[in-house]
């Protein structure tokens, strides 16, 4: 299993600019989620989902959208990227909620400039 | 709303000693749990210990343990035995039971071994 994989490892963009940050999964967990770490801070939600079909909005949600069309993809759009979205942004997924582990990827590193 | 505190922003302690990191949280909420997820250079992000409101025993796991301390809202970890290899930030995070949505982490805690 590779579990939780992202993609890109970094990117740079222009103000206004878009992007698609990739995340997959292979562990068939129900549950997938987006944060975002900016400097010295802890990780702050921006999105979940709790099944193919299925988002919600977390803490952080402005500025971002996601789908979720499979198990094991859940995508997340920048759209007109701004300086304040310059962040390390991870993705995690866990089979159900509560106390069961999340599973991280390796975070993406995002420079908006 | 529910906040997360890790009030020691850096922490040191010498291979071998033991140390406490501090977690306190703010919640209305009776149902709930609390993690402490460890971040190495390496920016993953991986779970040490868990544990649920509800049970009233700490968990352990191997070096690591917790005092929960449900009515003061406090937290703690405990290192054993500390290794090079435990230099990490260290996050306390607090999930509701009844939210999805509702997963919190601290500011973090740099943890430094000094060898």
């Amino acid at each position: 299993n590779a579990g939780v994989t992202q993609t890109p490892k970094f990117r740079i963009l222009k103000i206004g600019q878009s992007m698609t940050l990739q995340c997959t999964q292979d562990m068939n967990h129900n549950y997938m989620y987006w944060y975002r770490q900016d400097p010295g801070m802890g990780l702050k939600l921006i999105y979940y989902s709790v099944g193919a079909g299925i988002t919600d909005k977390g803490e952080v949600p402005n500025g971002y959208n996601v789908s979720r069309s499979t198990t094991e993809d859940f995508p997340l759009r920048l759209e007109l990227a701004a300086p304040s979205q310059t962040s390390v942004y991870f993705c995690a997924s866990s089979k159900t909620t509560g106390t069961d582990t999340q599973y991280f990827g390796p975070g993406t590193r995002l420079t908006v400039l | 709303a529910q906040t997360v505190t890790q009030s020691q922003p850096e922490m040191s302690v010498q291979e071998a000693e033991t140390v406490t990191l501090s977690c306190t949280y703010d919640t209305s909420e009776s149902d709930y749990y609390l993690f402490w997820y460890k971040q190495p250079p390496s920016r993953q992000m991986i779970l040490v210990i868990r544990q649920e409101a509800y049970k009233q025993q700490n968990a352990t796991e191997n070096r690591f343990s917790v005092n929960f301390q449900k009515a003061a809202k406090s937290f703690s970890l405990k290192i054993s035995d500390s290794q090079l290899g435990d230099a990490a930030m260290y996050f306390c995070a607090y999930r509701s039971a009844n939210r999805d949505d509702k997963i919190i982490f601290g500011k973090g805690t740099r943890l430094h071994i000094l060898p």
